[in-house]
Formats: structure tokens, sequence, C-alpha cells
């Protein structure tokens, strides 16, 4: 495992669902990140969070909400997702906020039907 | 000006071949690239990394070239095997904190 646990690794769910994907890291880091990865799309970035302070919202829909309770665990709670939401979600994290030296979860596949 | 893009898409090469993909960037105030290299199932996992004042980094098979002036850096595979059919990513970042952008990715195929 790289460090970095995410799960589910995979989720489907209806447009009225409300679900919730989590990541966690006890790798020290102080940074964490949420990405979605669409095909033949370049990487994402949605969210920020440095020591547990949120210090990017990428113009993310309110659809799509994070939290990161301290600097290990880190949410994305989604509700009324949309079909084209349909991707692989990675979560990653990095010790300094320059944001250097990510390690990535393996994801969690996410189908919106 | 954040963009980076990376090419090609895809690529397929002989076992034993070099394959070569490219990322240009826009931005100068970056001074951070690394590669990724992402396996089917995986997340994508740091390969080696580069900083504007090398032109060349080394790590074992894995080379990436960077030529400051034309704002460009490829990465290189010497003697390529099946196992490193994967997708590799280009990314840059900057001392704007916590951030990275990404290529499109390029899906390497290596025949045996």
């Amino acid at each position: 495992e790289t460090g970095v646990t995410q799960t589910p690794r995979h989720l489907v769910m209806g447009m009225t669902n409300k679900k919730s994907l989590k990541c966690e890291q006890h790798l020290g880091h102080n940074a964490m990140y949420w990405y979605k990865q669409s095909a033949k799309k370049p990487l994402e970035l949605m969210f920020v969070y440095n020591f547990k302070e949120q210090t990017e919202n990428n113009s993310v829909p309110s659809r799509f909400s994070p939290e990161c309770p301290n600097s290990s665990h880190l949410f994305l709670h989604l509700h009324t997702l949309q079909p084209e939401d349909s991707a692989l979600y990675l979560c990653a994290s990095s010790q300094d906020p320059l944001g250097r030296r990510y390690t990535f979860g393996s994801g969690t596949r996410l189908t919106v039907v | 000006q954040q963009q980076v893009k990376q090419s090609p898409q895809s690529l397929i090469v002989q076992k034993g071949g070099i394959p070569i993909i490219n990322c240009a960037y826009e931005n100068t105030a970056f001074d951070y690239f690394p590669w990724y290299q992402q396996f089917p199932g995986k997340g994508p996992a740091l390969l080696i990394a580069i900083r504007p004042d090398v032109s060349e980094k080394k790590e074992g098979r894995f080379t990436i070239s960077f030529n400051k002036s034309a704002k460009q850096f490829s990465l290189h595979i010497m003697d390529s095997q099946p196992g490193d059919s994967a997708t590799y990513f280009c990314a840059a970042g900057g001392t704007s904190y916590g951030k990275l952008t990404f290529g499109q990715g390029t899906i390497l195929t290596v025949h045996p």
C-alpha cells in the first residue's frame, strides 16, 4: 500500500443519494488533496487542505463538500450528483504545503446512475 | 498560463525501445517538474522529478531532460520493458502552495 488509503474502492450511487468518500494517511503529512480523474483529461485539482484548513477550492460545484477533521483524514461528501461526475476520485497527501512529492491513494471509482 | 501540455496521448514501443514523452508549460513561476506513473487500478506514483537548475536527471532507466528556455521537459525510458506499460503524467508546481498542475497523460504500451 502507498500509505494513503481510500474507501470505498468502488461506489455506485443514484443522483438523489448522499454518500461520502474517505481518505486516510499515516505518513505524517500536513497537506491533503482531492483530485478528479476523468478519461482523456488531466487530473483536476478539486480541494486543498493544509494543516486541516482548506486553502483552495478550484471552482468545484457545491454538490461536492470536503471535510478535514484532522491532518490524517479527509472526506468528500457527495449529494445530488450528475452522471458527468462519474470518475476516479483520487486523494493525495504531501509533507509540505508546496505540494511536492505527492503520495496518492488508489482512488474511488464513482459511477453516478 | 497554468496549463501543462503533454504529448503524445498514447505510445506503443517494442521491448528495448526508448519511448519519449514530452511536456510543455507556460508559467515561468513553475520550479518543480515531477513525472508520475500510474498502473490500472492504482493511483499515480512519483517516478522522478527535476528542478530547473539542472538540464538532466537520471534515475535508473528513467531520464528527465529539461529545457528551461523552451519551457519544455521530457521523459525518456531506456531499455523499456513490458512492465513499464502504464499511464505517465508530467506535472509542474511552483511556490504557490499545495498545487501541482498535471498534463493529460500518456498511455504507454511496451510489447514483448
